[in-house]
């Protein structure tokens, strides 16, 4: 089993700073990795899939990068909006998928 | 624009069965390109894939649960269910229904239901 390890588990940062997330697996994903956001109550969103495209609705400041076993998400120019959890997910074993643990991005 | 709702009992005892629709509208569960899953998330903590079914009939469950997890399709009702047996308090949790599909994520998520075990 692929195992995702996101860090930090929290990250604070100051509006309209940048944030960077990582996701590193345990053992090659290629490109299969996706990113989603999630805020208290709410139901996952889909932000990045294949490491690296933007879903449908995802601004631009939000960028993925990454291949194999190590990957980003990098934020730039934080809104409030943007403060909520991250997680990511490979579906390297496709239909079967596995997500990371989370990264808390808060306001610092 | 597909929407997915969950539905079912929130508070199911321990040792019993918890039982979960997920209602499809919007668009139709009988597409080759998707699998229809469900995910989990206990209070305060992350993420956890149950499992997931094409319209086929195929299911894949998580190597951890697939003891106590089936899972089912109704094309003619456009729905997909979750039966997860003997639970116990670990498995209080938010329960979401999801549509995912190889490389491109799960897109399309229900709202989530709360199943609380307690007697």
């Amino acid at each position: 089993e692929i195992v995702l390890t996101q860090s930090p588990a929290t990250l604070s940062v100051s509006p309209g700073e940048g944030a960077t997330l990582s996701c590193r697996a345990s053992q090659s994903v290629v490109s299969n990795l996706a990113w989603y956001q999630q805020k208290p109550g709410q139901a996952p969103r889909l932000l990045i899939y294949g490491a690296s495209t933007r879903a449908t609705g995802t601004p631009a400041r939000f960028t993925g990068s990454g291949y194999g076993t190590d990957f980003t998400l990098t934020i730039s120019s934080l809104q409030s909006d943007d403060f909520a959890l991250y997680y990511c997910q490979h579906d390297n074993n496709w239909p079967r998928y596995t997500f990371g643990q989370g990264t808390k991005l808060e306001i610092k | 624009q597909l929407q997915l709702q969950e539905s079912g009992p929130g508070l199911v005892r321990p040792s019993e069965t918890l039982s979960l629709t997920c209602t499809a509208s919007g668009g139709s569960i009988s597409s080759s390109n998707y699998y229809w899953g469900w995910i989990r998330q206990p209070p305060g903590k992350g993420l956890e894939w149950i499992g997931n079914i094409h319209y086929s009939g195929s299911t894949y469950y998580n190597p951890s649960l697939t003891s106590r997890v089936t899972m089912s399709v109704d094309t003619s009702k456009n729905q997909f269910s979750l039966n997860l047996t003997s639970v116990t308090a670990a498995d209080t949790s938010v329960y979401y229904c999801a549509r995912g599909r190889f490389y491109y994520g799960t897109d399309v998520w229900g709202q989530g239901t709360t199943v609380t075990v307690s007697s």
